[in-house]
């Protein structure tokens, strides 16, 4: 398996910018879970799906971010409008959900920065 | 609400040394997992390796393994014959061991660990 894919790999933007972000799980996972990396906070989870259902959006920090899961192969982490402080590393994992066997495996992640 | 805590920001040690990365956790839950993720300068989240809480034998893999102590709070991670490929950050996560909303992990903020020549 080619593991979990993010795109783009990087991302250069100017403030005020509409960002979309994608990640395809691996093929088979029900669970899926976008977090962010930053120096200051460490690795936050922003939102987790199951069977491409949001079940806990709580670290979504401002109406400006959203996620969608339109099918079991595909993800998206939107920001609109993007600012300044949303510069950080984006992380996409996904996982078989089963009690015992859930181990979240991540993609390589998306690099923001926006002037 | 359950955290992680690493606190060593930084370790060092010498190629084909032993060094010990330290983890402490807090949570009022009985049954929940923990994880050592390995972060290299390329950036990829790797998962090093996993503890049960209600297993009371410590993990192992290959050159990594775990001192768990679950009445302390405390999750080690434990790296034997360094290689100069260990160089990274490790983070520590836990994950609740219930269904709902708690299979999110929890980092810690991480230890870069150098491996020198």
């Amino acid at each position: 398996d080619a593991g979990v894919i993010q795109s783009p790999r990087h991302e250069v933007t100017e403030m005020g910018q509409e960002v979309t972000l994608r990640c395809k799980p691996i093929s088979g996972h029900n669970s899926l879970f976008w977090y962010r990396q930053t120096m200051m906070r460490g690795l936050e989870l922003l939102i987790y799906f199951n069977n491409n259902v949001p079940i806990d959006d709580s670290g979504m920090p401002e109406d400006r971010f959203s996620a969608k899961m339109p099918n079991a192969s595909f993800s998206t982490l939107k920001i609109q409008p993007s600012e300044p402080r949303d510069s950080a590393v984006y992380f996409c994992a996904s996982s078989f959900r089963v009690r015992g066997k859930n181990i979240q495996y991540f993609g390589a992640g998306t690099r923001l920065s926006v002037l | 609400a359950q955290t992680v805590t690493q606190s060593q920001p930084e370790m060092s040690v010498q190629e084909a040394e032993t060094v010990t990365l330290s983890c402490t956790y807090d949570t009022s839950e009985s049954d929940y997992y923990l994880f050592w993720y390995k972060q290299p300068p390329s950036r990829q989240m790797i998962l090093v390796i996993r503890q049960e809480a209600y297993k009371q034998q410590n993990a192992t893999e290959n050159r990594f393994s775990v001192n768990f102590q679950k009445a302390a709070k405390s999750f080690s991670l434990k790296i034997s014959d360094s290689q100069l490929g260990d160089a990274a950050m490790y983070f520590c996560a836990y994950r609740s061991a219930d269904g709902g909303s708690n299979y999110k992990l929890t980092f810690g903020k991480g230890t870069l660990l150098t491996v020198n020549p």
